[in-house]
């Protein structure tokens, strides 16, 4: 099983502010990293995969980087909007499709 | 639209029954996996399918059965040997041979004990 880890657990930020958390997992045999948004009542959502070590991807306001030597992925989230609010969760995956999935960060924005 | 449909929403098990959730694609996906979320903590993998008349273990696997028929179709039971049921459970799929994909989620069913 393998390790991936969240960090913060969760955290609050004012709307209008940028913020960004961290996912981290070993280095050794990446394959490819996925982060989705999980909204209250709704099913996950793919944001990115990440294969390539100095990828960054973005989407809207939001963006994630990938550093695979030293295992961590970082995710960024532009002038927070509340409907930015959600759980986002990260997850490293084989080649046969699984995905080992961190605790997640949650995310609420304040007006 | 295509999608993943899991059913119940909610579900209730009594003592030493055995309940099964639902999980229908019709994306054509060839593989599907079941989650059990538990509060704290992330997503664990319980079974996946890649084929039609196949199954593997998943990291948490006892307690639970599965078949897989037909294609679309990816039933869970949790069984009575399971004795900490109460949880969040989700399908995903994915087509497989297309590069790395992203998993598709059903909107998941939440497991209670009466």
């Amino acid at each position: 099983i393998l390790n991936v880890e969240q960090s913060p657990q969760s955290l609050h930020v004012q709307e209008g502010d940028s913020t960004n958390f961290t996912c981290s997992f070993p280095s050794s045999n990446f394959y490819a990293l996925h982060w989705y948004r999980w909204e209250t009542a709704k099913s996950p959502e793919a944001l990115f995969v990440m294969t390539l070590n100095g990828d960054e991807k973005k989407k809207g306001r939001i963006s994630a980087t990938l550093n695979t030597k030293e295992g961590y992925s970082y995710l960024y989230i532009k002038g927070s909007q509340p409907e930015d609010s959600a759980t986002y969760l990260c997850a490293l995956t084989d080649s046969w499709g699984k995905l080992q999935f961190g605790a997640g960060t949650q995310v609420v924005v304040t007006p | 639209d295509g999608g993943i449909t899991q059913s119940p929403k909610y579900l209730f098990r009594k003592e030493g029954q055995n309940v099964t959730l639902s999980c229908e694609q019709n994306l054509n996906h060839d593989a599907m996996y079941w989650y059990r979320q538990d509060p704290g903590q992330g997503l664990r993998l319980i079974y996946y399918s890649q084929i039609v008349n196949d199954f593997q273990k998943g990291d948490i696997a006892e307690g639970y059965s599965v078949s897989r028929e037909k294609k679309e179709s990816f039933p869970l039971t949790v069984t009575s040997a399971q004795k900490n049921p109460t949880a969040f459970y989700l399908c995903a799929s994915i087509s497989l041979g297309a590069g790395v994909q992203p998993q598709h989620f059903g909107d998941g069913t939440r497991l209670s004990i009466l």
